[in-house]
C-alpha cells in the first residue's frame, strides 16, 4: 500500500534562509508524487510533480523536489525563503499513476520569521 | 474563470441536524472530487464522481453522508443527521483528469456543537 510521512509538523526559517521540507514514500509501484501547497483559509494548490521523468523536479514559486528513490524521498526545497511562503504543505502519492487517487500525508507547517 | 465555488464558507450547526454543502466546479471539468481535512485524519478523499456519476464512494465514512451530482455544474454533499466528530474543512475540488491535479475551493468550515 502506499502512504507518506511527512516529518516534522511545523517547520520555521528565516526570511532569506533555506527552505527544506522533508517527505519520505511507500509505494509497491513506482510512484507518482505530488507536493500540494495550502494557504490560510485556501484549497490546496499543486506545487510539482513527480512522474517518472526527471529526478530533479522543479515547480511554481521557486520550490523544487528531488526524487531518491534509494531513500525512498521526495523532500521540497526553496533556496530562499519569502514571507509570503508561510503556509502548509502536504506530499502526496498516488495510488493509480497519473489518475489515481491520492493519499496525502499530514502536512507541514512552513513559518518564516521577519 | 472563477474557480471551484463551495458555499456557505462556515456553517455551524446543531448535533443532529441535517446540513448540505454545496460546489460549483470549474466549467469543462468533468471530475469532481470531496475531501474532507480534520487534525486526527488529515486530508481524506470522500467520493469523487466523472461525469456526474460517482465512481468511488469508499472514503464516506457512513450512511449518515451522501452526495449528488445532478448535472455537471453542481454538487451537494449532505450529513443527516450530524454529529459533533464530522466537524472538520470540507473541500470540493474539479479536474479534467483525475484527481492528481485537481483545483481544490476555499473550503467549507463545519462545526458541529
Amino acid at each position: 500500500a502506499q502512504s507518506v510521512t511527512q516529518l516534522g509538523s511545523h517547520v520555521s526559517v528565516s526570511e532569506g534562509a533555506l527552505v527544506l521540507l522533508r517527505c519520505n514514500y511507500s509505494s509497491s509501484v513506482p510512484p507518482y508524487l505530488f507536493w500540494y501547497v495550502q494557504y490560510p483559509n485556501q484549497g490546496l494548490q499543486l506545487l510539482l510533480k513527480y512522474t517518472s521523468a526527471a529526478t530533479l523536479v522543479k515547480g511554481i514559486n521557486g520550490f523544487e523536489a528531488e526524487f531518491k528513490k534509494s531513500e525512498t524521498s521526495f523532500h521540497l526545497t526553496k533556496p530562499s525563503a519569502h514571507m509570503s511562503d508561510a503556509a502548509e504543505y502536504f506530499c502526496a502519492v498516488s495510488v493509480g499513476g497519473s489518475q489515481g487517487n491520492l493519499i496525502f500525508g499530514k502536512g507541514t507547517k512552513l513559518s518564516v520569521k521577519p | 474563470d472563477a474557480g471551484v465555488i463551495q458555499s456557505p464558507r462556515h456553517e455551524v450547526t446543531e448535533m443532529g441536524q441535517e446540513v448540505t454543502l454545496r460546489c460549483k466546479p470549474i466549467s469543462g471539468h468533468d471530475y469532481l472530487f470531496w475531501y474532507r481535512q480534520t487534525m486526527m485524519r488529515g486530508l481524506e478523499l470522500l467520493i469523487y464522481f466523472n461525469n456526474n456519476v460517482p465512481i468511488d464512494d469508499s472514503g464516506m465514512p457512513e450512511d449518515r453522508f451522501s452526495a449528488k451530482m445532478p448535472n455537471a455544474s453542481f454538487s451537494t454533499l449532505k450529513i443527516q443527521p450530524s454529529e459533533p466528530r464530522d466537524s472538520a474543512v470540507y473541500f470540493c475540488a474539479s479536474n479534467v483528469r483525475g484527481p492528481t491535479e485537481a483545483f481544490f475551493g476555499q473550503g467549507t468550515r463545519l462545526t458541529v456543537v
